[in-house]
């Protein structure tokens, strides 16, 4: 059964201290993998799309990477403004469903 | 608009009692999806509509939950007869097209069930 777990489901860091959430996957023919940030009240929002094992890509203070049997969502020196919670989501085959992870709800105390 | 939106923001209703959930897409945006996130919990897909095929209806989690694409561009997602359990945050996604990968949220429907 294709299946997306995410942890921790949640993670306390002081401001600039730097850690790594994790989103494992197993699924039949991986055609891409998505991470979103989410905002209480508010909708995802889109951040990476990551499509084969060994891609990597940036953005200000996160960096998401993949391997073929999990995605990692690198935070360095975080800020309080990057408290939120994020998600992984996975589409596999030619399904344009997607499965998502439960989300891991990142604080950053000042 | 530049992004998908959704109204209202907010509803409270009464068990047994109708409700009418809106999301306008962006525009061009031919897939739509509805989904449903619980409290602390994943996303719950719900139904998808590409252009004028026959809607994927297979997440709907009972008949009393409907929903309509009119003209290919405003949805609407009903539930009938509401229920406790049906208190939930309700999300509307675009994607460009049917082959398009990256799905774009609106803010979601806060809808409790009194």
């Amino acid at each position: 059964e294709d299946q997306v777990t995410q942890s921790p489901e949640a993670l306390r860091l002081q401001e600039g201290e730097s850690s790594s959430l994790n989103c494992s996957y197993t699924v039949s023919g991986l055609r891409g993998l998505f991470w979103y940030r989410q905002d209480p009240g508010k909708g995802p929002e889109f951040l990476f799309t990551l499509y084969s094992a060994g891609e990597e890509k940036e953005k200000e203070r996160l960096k998401a990477t993949l391997t073929k049997k999990e995605s990692f969502l690198h935070i360095t020196a975080p800020k309080p403004e990057d408290s939120a919670t994020y998600l992984c989501a996975v589409q596999a085959g030619s399904n344009y469903q997607l499965i998502w992870g439960a989300g891991t709800k990142l604080i950053i105390k000042p | 608009g530049a992004g998908v939106s959704q109204s209202p923001s907010n509803k409270v209703t009464e068990k047994g009692k109708d409700v009418e959930l809106r999301c306008d897409p962006i525009s061009g945006h031919t897939a739509l999806y509805w989904y449903r996130q619980s409290l602390g919990q994943g996303l719950e897909f719900l139904i998808y509509f590409q252009g004028n095929s026959a809607p994927d209806k297979s997440g709907l989690p009972s008949d009393r939950f409907s929903a309509e694409r009119t003209g290919g561009s405003v949805s609407t997602l009903t539930i009938q007869r509401t229920q406790q359990e049906d208190s939930a945050v309700y999300l509307c996604a675009n994607k460009l097209n049917g082959g398009a990968d990256t799905q774009y949220f609106g803010p979601g429907t806060r809808l409790t069930v009194l």
